[in-house]
């Protein structure tokens, strides 16, 4: 079984300032781990993954990840956050097997932008 | 290629009475997922279809069901609604291999009064 913490449920920054939210998993077998970001009223949506490879991650919109296996964490961090911003984001992890797509989540971090 | 589509977008519904809520994945995708989501319990994994056959099942009560079609749209069921099943209901589809992005419908959002 897998588990994950998002070490922060709120975290508020102001426009073009860095951020960082936090994730740690646990689990007794190799893993997949994901960021998803949720805006208001919508489904989730892939921010990226972590497969294998590069422990460096980065998505389209300027966020990225570094999995740390010894740490057992997967931050995700952007150098310059925006209003648009503004939305929840959930990591998750599921097994690296062929046949699993089940995901377990955080209890998400609610990120608000100011301006 | 349309996304993960969900209806209905939202209802209400009485305790002691029953839903279905329905999904139609990315077309192609054979794997289709239903999670809850709710304010206390965050996101939980309801179960999973691949092929017409439930592969896993999270920790939920038998009166949350679910079915996949021979088109892969699927459909899951809660009988003798409570109070606490008020939540919204993601489904999510993907391809075949773990690790492939799956991706989620905008849900359905379920009150029970």
């Amino acid at each position: 079984a897998q588990s994950v913490t998002q070490l922060d449920s709120q975290v508020p920054v102001f426009e073009e300032a860095p951020v960082e939210l936090r994730c740690n998993y646990s689990s007794s077998v190799s893993v997949y781990l994901f960021w998803y970001v949720q805006y208001p009223n919508q489904g989730l949506q892939l921010l990226l993954k972590y497969l294998s490879g590069s422990t460096l991650v980065e998505s389209i919109n300027g966020f990225e990840a570094e999995f740390n296996k010894s740490q057992t964490s997967f931050h995700l961090r952007k150098p310059s956050v925006h209003i648009s911003d503004t939305a929840e984001y959930f990591c998750a992890v599921s097994e690296a097997r062929g046949s699993a797509r089940q995901l377990t989540f955080g209890s998400g971090t609610q990120l608000t932008v100011l301006p | 290629k349309a996304g993960v589509t969900q209806t209905p977008r939202y209802l209400i519904k009485t305790r002691g009475q029953q839903v279905t809520l329905s999904c139609s994945p990315i077309s192609g995708h054979r794997s289709v997922s239903w999670y809850q989501q709710t304010p206390g319990q965050g996101l939980q994994f309801l179960f999973e279809y691949f092929s017409e056959t439930q592969r896993n099942k999270g920790n939920f009560p038998g009166r949350f069901s679910g079915r996949q079609f021979s088109n892969s749209r699927s459909e899951m069921n809660v009988s003798t609604l409570e109070l606490g099943d008020s939540a919204l209901y993601l489904c999510a589809s993907s391809e075949l291999a773990s690790g492939n992005t799956i991706y989620f419908g905008e849900g359905s959002w379920l009150t029970v009064v």
